[in-house]
């Protein structure tokens, strides 16, 4: 299967314990996002990778979240000293990076419940 | 500020019929637009998109119109079957002032086809 992948696919903490979640995006594919979606809502943009780069980041990404993309291939979201309203599914999506308008391909997601 | 809206939070059709789900946007400047379908506990699976330059495009059962003076989309399924339950998502994008294309997603309306 070459789709984007997700690991964990759950994960439940315990308020102020650090998670991190992993990402691979489809193969060739030079964009990486990173989404949040909560019960009743759309996926919400949390940042955005062009290769290694990361180029954009939302005001919902606080300072206890940090995302990378070492080598411009697989990507990791951290979440240090998790609260309860950390509580969500993460969403890792990937697009090809050639053009302005392009699909984006959306993995399975890692739900994180803080307790 | 709700840029993208889905104002029905769900609807029902019977098997065979034509389902219709709407989804309206406030800002012209989106260019891009896509429909997603979601079952529980998996990510968004991409169905069909359109470029504000089009105001249809057909995919199989599938198609979107774009009515760029209404700000408003729709995506028709014909028929429907009663694998296409799940939860729709419109997405809408546009080149922001850093140069990014973010998708900017509905809240979903909840599709159930019935037998």
């Amino acid at each position: 299967d070459t789709g984007v992948s997700q690991d964990p696919r759950h994960k439940i903490t315990k308020r102020g314990q650090n998670v991190t979640f992993r990402c691979d995006p489809i193969s060739e594919h030079n964009r990486l996002y990173w989404y949040r979606q909560t019960l009743g809502q759309g996926p919400e943009f949390l940042t955005y990778f062009q290769n290694e780069a990361q180029l954009e980041k939302s005001r919902l990404l606080s300072d206890r979240f940090s995302a990378e993309r070492p080598k411009g291939s697989f990507s990791t979201l951290e979440i240090q000293r998790t609260e309860q309203g950390d509580s969500a599914m993460y969403l890792c999506a990937s697009s090809l990076g050639l053009a302005a308008q392009e699909t984006q391909y959306f993995g399975p997601g890692t739900r994180l419940l803080v307790l | 500020d709700q840029q993208v809206k889905q104002n029905s939070p769900s609807l029902s059709v019977q098997e065979g019929r034509i389902s219709i789900l709407n989804c309206d946007y406030t800002n012209s400047m989106f260019d891009y637009f896509l429909w997603y379908k979601k079952y529980p506990a998996e990510g968004p699976t991409f169905l069909i998109s359109i470029s504000s330059i089009k105001d249809k495009n057909e995919d199989g059962r599938f198609t979107v119109f774009l009515n760029k003076s209404a700000k408003h989309l729709s995506l028709h399924i014909v028929p429907s079957q009663p694998g296409d339950s799940a939860v729709y998502f419109c997405a809408a994008s546009a080149r922001d002032t850093s140069g990014t294309y973010k998708y900017i997603f509905g809240t979903g309306t909840r599709l159930k086809v019935l037998a």
